[in-house]
């Protein structure tokens, strides 16, 4: 079955612009999470979504938001953004987003630069 | 809290090898879940083995098998007989079962693997 896909790959921003990722999660699959992928900090827990509901959120300020839709795909928001916002960042599904079942996988991560 | 801690930041290793990464955690739930991920140059975080804390048997997915030792709280992968295509990033990773909703995966700082022909 397909994987997770995310989009775009790759892109560049400047300081104070706004981004939009997209994350489409295996079918079937009805939680997506986010994290935010640096050299410096590693990877680290943005949100997780699970039928169109948020359900957790790490540590991050409120510049970072996202969605989700009745079709599990979802969507993260990056508002006036910063150098230090430039990672990689990466979407994961699972059926139930617990990590009971060990089911979460990754997307290939949309690489953001921002300059 | 949860945390992870993979002690070699990097690792050289022969071809055709067996090659065992470190990983231990912290927790105080006694329902949690481990991971390990391997991650390319090119980005992607690909699952390879997943070990439940109740699990009685250590987990095994083809060349790679996960050494858990509850009791030290450790979570070793194995990867026996490694090729070239094993040189990449591996990340121990671990999730909170109890919580009810996804608190995420906790992961470590990885550790570098360069297979050596």
């Amino acid at each position: 079955k397909a994987g997770v896909t995310q989009t775009p790959r790759y892109l560049i921003k400047t300081r104070g612009q706004q981004v939009t990722l997209s994350c489409s999660p295996i079918s079937g699959h009805r939680s997506v999470s986010w994290y935010q992928q640096t050299p410096g900090q590693g990877l680290q827990f943005l949100f997780e979504y699970f039928s169109e509901t948020q359900r957790n959120k790490g540590n991050f300020p409120g510049r970072f938001s996202g969605r989700q839709f009745s079709n599990s795909r979802s969507e993260m928001n990056v508002s006036t953004l910063e150098l230090g916002d430039s990672a990689l960042y990466l979407c994961a599904s699972s059926l139930d987003g617990t990590g009971a079942t060990g089911e979460l996988f990754f997307g290939e991560g949309s690489r953001l630069t921002v300059l | 809290a949860q945390k992870i801690t993979q002690t070699q930041p990097g690792m050289f290793v022969q071809e055709k090898e067996a090659v065992t990464l470190d990983c231990t955690y912290d927790t105080s739930d006694p329902s949690y879940g481990l991971f390990w991920y391997k991650q390319p140059s090119s980005g992607e975080m690909i699952f390879l083995i997943y070990q439940g804390s109740y699990d009685q048997q250590n987990a095994t997915e083809g060349r790679y098998s996960l050494n858990f030792q509850k009791a030290r709280k450790s979570a070793n992968l194995v990867i026996s007989a490694s090729q070239l295509g094993d040189s990449a990033m591996y990340f121990c990773a671990m999730s909170q079962v109890s919580g009810g909703g996804a608190d995420g995966l906790t992961f470590g700082k990885g550790t570098h693997l360069i297979i050596q022909p």
